[in-house]
């Protein structure tokens, strides 16, 4: 059973840094095609897709926000950080992270997400 | 970036009637499209990839059409669970985008 789910603070001060981790299972991030994508949604607003991570080296950040997002692999703990610098009220939203599949070009399989409120 | 641009944005209809959703892109994504249905305070849930492959486990009453730059999602007679927000979604170049949603409630 492929499962994932998000973990992080509830409640980061603006200009702070924000650290969230996605914690898998039911895949490898090493299988050719597959990937994890953090994706996030201000609330009542649409969907962003932050970033795609693949299990080489081959990442992707959103160019809204490149500079501001790092992220690091533990491809066999199954586990992805996503660091975002520099917080703005404007980042106040729920993040997902989701199993991107090549083959369908789609996010297949979603953790439940966390809502991060950046206010001081 | 390719902008998706979905209509209506509020579609109202009652149980068992027909639902047609629009997704129109920017540029052509060819079939790399993707529909997904989200109720309050879940995260989205796959129903179409490769613009009318369903996902699996997605009822038979949903469908999708389309390539290039227009696309259709049709939920061919509405069930109470389907009363949610539909989003399209791309992956052609990078950023992969969503469209906006459309809102689907119950008249």
């Amino acid at each position: 059973q492929v499962t994932l789910r998000e973990s992080g603070p509830m409640l980061v001060k603006p200009t702070q840094t924000l650290t969230l981790t996605c914690t898998f299972s039911g895949f490898s991030l090493l299988t050719s095609g597959v990937a994890v994508g953090w994706i996030r949604q201000p609330p009542g607003k649409a969907l962003e897709c932050l970033a795609l991570i693949y299990g080489d080296d081959n990442e992707s950040f959103s160019p809204s926000l490149k500079g501001r997002l790092t992220v690091t692999k533990d491809t066999y703990k199954n586990k992805i950080v996503l660091t975002m610098t520099n917080l703005d009220p404007a980042d106040t939203a729920t993040y997902f992270c989701a199993r991107h599949l090549d083959p369908s070009h789609a996010f297949d399989v979603w953790g439940p997400g966390t809502r991060v409120t950046v206010s001081s | 970036e390719i902008v998706l641009t979905q209509s209506p944005v509020t579609l109202s209809l009652s149980p068992g009637e027909r639902a047609t959703l629009s997704c129109r892109a920017s540029q052509s994504v060819g079939s790399y499209l993707a529909w997904y249905q989200q109720k309050p305070g879940q995260a989205p849930r796959l129903l179409i990839y490769y613009a009318s492959i369903r996902a699996a486990g997605v009822p038979a009453r949903f469908s999708g059409s389309g390539s290039g730059t227009d696309f259709t999602l049709t939920i061919s007679s509405l069930d109470l669970e389907d009363f949610a927000i539909y989003f399209c979604q791309h992956r052609t170049t990078w950023p992969l985008t969503f469209g906006q949603g459309t809102r689907l409630d119950i008249k």
